[in-house]
């Protein structure tokens, strides 16, 4: 079946510096992949829309430079959240869409100390 | 055991009973609905999905139940299994969109 991989599985850093997450389709192509974060004993939130050789579509609230996105090719989008701060910690997911059906991957936790 | 709306975000049950979880969703437009279950550091993983064309839908231990006269959807797991606790989260979309999630539940097994 459709295997969505998000790297790193956990992170922590330094508050003021920034991270990048990776979302890859690994036996499918995603023109769209979706950005979500969740905090603890929280729903899912979207965040963004990642457009395959677009700009992404944030959602109301989201700050896009901020949390910046690249979908440069149609099995990777990147999640970087700049100038990193400790409200920013929290577990980053991203899905995309295979024949219709979402898959979601494992989730990047992460803290800024 | 049954959870009640969004409103009561735990449901604890004895292993082999049946469980109900409800949700209401929010939009009258979304024509597409899905159940994830999230298990405690990883990713939504999907259990079963409906559209606005049917009421019900079964799978492998798990019926999806659609009211959209009052915006409701429940799932059902039969024979409650220690492996299903986890949190649960509805889902409605539009033209398959983006997803929106409702407030999980948390479903607690009881051997």
């Amino acid at each position: 079946g459709a295997v969505v991989s998000q790297h790193p599985s956990w992170v922590i850093c330094k508050s003021g510096t920034s991270v990048k997450i990776e979302c890859r389709s690994l036996d499918f192509q995603a023109t769209t992949m979706f950005w979500y974060r969740q905090f603890p004993k929280q729903s899912l939130m979207l965040m963004a829309t990642s457009n395959e050789g677009s700009k992404a579509t944030y959602e109301q609230g989201v700050e896009k430079d901020k949390f910046l996105i690249n979908h440069a090719s149609l099995t990777l989008s990147t999640l970087t959240v700049t100038s990193a701060h400790p409200e920013d910690s929290s577990f980053y997911i991203c899905s995309a869409r295979d024949h219709g059906k979402l898959h979601f991957g494992n989730g990047t936790r992460l803290t800024v100390t | 055991g049954e959870s009640v709306g969004l409103h009561l975000p735990t449901l604890s049950v004895q292993e082999g009973d049946n469980s109900i979880i409800n949700c209401a969703y929010s939009n009258s437009a979304s024509d597409y609905f899905i159940w994830y279950k999230q298990e405690s550091g990883k990713g939504p993983q999907f259990i079963i999905d409906i559209r606005s064309n049917m009421d019900k839908r079964q799978g492998q231990r798990v019926t999806v139940l659609l009211n959209k006269t009052v915006k409701h959807l429940s799932l059902q797991i039969a024979a409650t299994q220690p492996g299903d606790s986890a949190v649960y989260f509805c889902a409605e979309n539009i033209r398959a969109g983006k997803s929106t999630f409702g407030d999980g539940t948390t479903l607690t097994v009881k051997p």
